[in-house]
């Protein structure tokens, strides 16, 4: 099965600052590649998301990136504000694959 | 659009109760359905995955059971609640196993 590793596991940053948490996996056969966002006591809501074909997607101050080669993507947040504060999970999967593999999170904390 | 409902969104039960946790899918037809818990921590486990009506595939072998009565439903049961059933349960769906689309959650407390 895949092996998904996210880190850093917490990352606390000024208001303002960027915020960079990266996924790595296992499975080279991997072609889908999404970022969920877990506000306190919710569920996690999908935030942005790649697939294979494409190197770099953005959405206004979140984007990620992708190195297939590497087997790893990115998730980057610019001009941090205190309501990017949530859990951050990355699920790395394949076409026809019915078993998501999640992350294990990383909380992020922006101080005003 | 498509609307995934949980309920009850809190429980409280005592140790050794019966567990009945609902979900339900608005909005689309033979979704793929999920059952995760989220303990202390961040992690999401995997409990249960449905491809169809009755057909129910187990991550993890504990004293939970899932059905899917209905193409839309997805229940989730215990006959005798433990203490390390505390959790946060969330629901979730997906067309063809692409994005997850996760319930409210229900926070159940075991006493």
């Amino acid at each position: 099965g895949e092996n998904v590793e996210q880190h850093p596991s917490t990352l606390s940053v000024q208001e303002g600052d960027s915020a960079v948490i990266k996924c790595t996996y296992s499975d080279s056969a991997s072609n889908y590649f999404p970022w969920y966002k877990q506000e306190l006591g919710k569920g996690p809501q999908l935030i942005i998301d790649i697939r294979s074909n494409v190197g770099e997607k953005k959405d206004q101050r979140i984007a990620v990136t992708l190195n297939k080669t590497a087997k790893h993507f990115s998730l980057h947040i610019t001009e941090t504000q205190p309501e990017d504060s949530a859990v951050y999970f990355c699920a790395p999967s394949k076409g026809g694959s019915y078993i998501p593999t999640f992350g294990r999170g990383t909380s992020l904390i922006v101080h005003p | 659009s498509q609307t995934i409902h949980q309920w009850p969104a809190t429980l409280v039960q005592p140790v050794g109760s019966p567990l009945s946790l609902e979900c339900t899918v608005e909005g689309t037809s033979n979704p793929n359905l999920y059952w995760y818990r989220q303990a202390a921590g961040r992690g999401l486990q995997l409990l249960f995955y449905s491809v169809g009506i009755g057909q129910i595939s187990s991550e993890v072998p504990q004293n939970l059971s899932a059905s899917r009565p209905q193409d839309r439903q997805f229940i989730l049961s215990s006959k005798k609640l433990l203490l390390s059933d505390s959790g946060f349960y969330l629901c979730a769906w997906t067309p063809l196993g692409d994005t997850q689309y996760f319930g409210p959650g229900t926070r159940l407390t075991v006493l």
